[in-house]
């Protein structure tokens, strides 16, 4: 099973910050990750697919990279609807997801 | 528009069967490289993958959970059904099914698919408890 690594766990930011998530893989995934942003009581919700696709309707201020085993979500100009967990996850062996990184102000 | 709704018992005993349904709108289940899968949140944690069943009726189950899971659809009435035996209080958690897409590399000039979820349902929480 592909292991996912997220860091860090938590973030604490302010609006208007640019914040980069990282996401680590046990081995090579390709570019076969998305990237979830879910908010409390809420489905998550897909942001970011084959790395670095966004996602229909998703704002330009969220962008991913990353090949291989790393990889990274980036906000740009964090708004106040950003803070949330925010989940990779590999589809290249199976699915798995990360543990999750929480971004609080 | 797409939609997902997932329904189910939200209480259930531990040693029974569960069976969840997903209804789709606005997709086809049989849809070329379309696939619906399950996803679980237990109160707190992270997401777990669960399975997934692709347009050519290909079915796809958690390593960890495999001999647990039965996914079966009813293509007329856009439903995708997920059973899940033998539940135990660890089972509690919030069940999604989403609309999951591919892309396609070509191994051996053989398609192979790789499924990410797109859309997702607004989950439904089971709780195994006595």
């Amino acid at each position: 099973e592909i292991i996912l690594t997220q860091s860090p766990g938590t973030l604490s930011v302010s609006p208007g910050d640019r914040v980069s998530l990282s996401c680590r893989a046990s081995q090579s995934v390709y570019t076969n990750i998305a990237w979830y942003q879910q908010k409390p009581g809420q489905a998550p919700r897909l942001l970011i697919y084959g790395a670095s696709t966004r996602a229909t309707v998703i704002p330009a201020r969220f962008s991913g990279s990353g090949s291989g085993t790393e990889f990274t979500l980036t906000i740009n100009s964090l708004q106040s609807e950003d803070f949330a967990l925010y989940y990779c996850q590999q589809y290249e062996s199976g699915w798995t997801f990360g543990q999750g990184t929480k971004l609080e102000i | 528009q797409i939609t997902l709704k997932e329904s189910g018992p939200s209480l259930v005993k531990p040693t029974q069967t569960l069976t969840l349904t997903c209804s789709v709108s606005g997709f086809s289940l049989v849809t070329d490289g379309v696939a619906v899968g399950w996803i679980r949140q237990p109160p707190g944690k992270a997401l777990e993958w669960l399975a997934l069943i692709s347009w050519n009726g290909n079915e796809e189950y958690s390593p960890s959970l495999r001999t647990k899971l039965t996914l079966t659809r009813d293509i007329s009435k856009n439903q995708v059904v997920l059973t899940m035996t033998n539940l135990d209080p660890a089972d509690t958690a919030t069940y999604y099914c989403a609309r999951s897409l591919s892309t396609v590399r070509y191994k051996w000039n053989r398609p192979t698919y790789y499924f990410y979820m797109d859309v997702w349902g607004r989950g439904t929480a089971v709780t195994v408890s006595s």
